[in-house]
């Protein structure tokens, strides 16, 4: 069993719909990233969150430490949200960048 | 501002050859993270660099890789004979100087994509 896994692994959304996508740890944590890798490859990183919730225009990421959970939304999704989001954990006591990555979610937001 | 700058994007060696990538951290930033995407598999973390000091290699191979962060210059990823396997997208990530723990995150460089042939 991977220590980070994602679900779902493909999701396919019509334009305007409302999007969630799960992150479940077993690792103790300092820190849980959300990353977008857009289909040319690049690497954005959304969200850095150790507890809470975070919102970055259409962007909502949430943990739920007790639970060993997170979950990235997406409100009113747009064919630009197209892409594959990657949720990596940072192991607590390890080093910096020393991160656990899940094996992504592929988006398909169709007009 | 120029983000975290990767070169070359495409390199393709011949079995046996040695290949060099280079990354070049966001200005202002001294610490310097090497991932490796094999394909169809999801990230894995290789190294952590500060300028001259590599701090956690424990994601590096053991033998024909190395990594290095000069005081002067781009980060160094360098893989010596290198096999099919090794085939895949090198990412560099940078961050201020504790950045990464207190909730700056990371910024990516576009990757160098290796082929071996």
């Amino acid at each position: 069993k991977n220590e980070v896994e994602q679900s779902p692994q493909n999701l396919t959304a019509q334009e305007g719909e409302f999007i969630t996508i799960n992150c479940s740890y077993s690792v103790g944590i300092s820190a849980l990233h959300w990353l977008q890798q857009h289909p040319g490859g690049g690497i954005v990183s959304l969200f850095m969150l150790s507890s809470g919730k975070k919102k970055h225009g259409r962007l909502i990421a949430t943990i739920n430490i007790q639970e060993k959970h997170s979950s990235l939304h997406i409100t009113a999704s747009h064919p630009r949200d197209s892409a594959v989001y990657i949720c990596a954990a940072a192991n607590y006591g390890g080093s910096q960048g020393n991160l656990i990555f899940g094996k992504g979610t592929k988006l398909s937001v169709k007009p | 501002n120029a983000g975290v700058m990767q070169n070359p994007r495409h390199l393709v060696r011949r079995r046996g050859q040695e290949a060099r990538l280079r990354c070049s951290p966001m200005k202002g930033h001294s610490h310097v993270y090497w991932y490796r995407q094999l394909p169809e598999e999801g990230l894995k973390f290789m190294v952590y660099l500060q300028k001259e000091n590599i701090i956690d290699e424990s994601g590096m191979p053991k033998e024909r890789f190395s990594a290095e962060f000069p005081k002067e210059g781009p980060s160094i990823l360098r893989i010596q004979q290198v096999v099919r396997g090794d085939s895949a997208a090198y990412f560099c990530a940078s961050s201020p100087s504790q950045g990464a723990l207190i909730g700056y995150g990371y910024t990516f460089g576009s990757g160098t994509r290796l082929t071996v042939v």
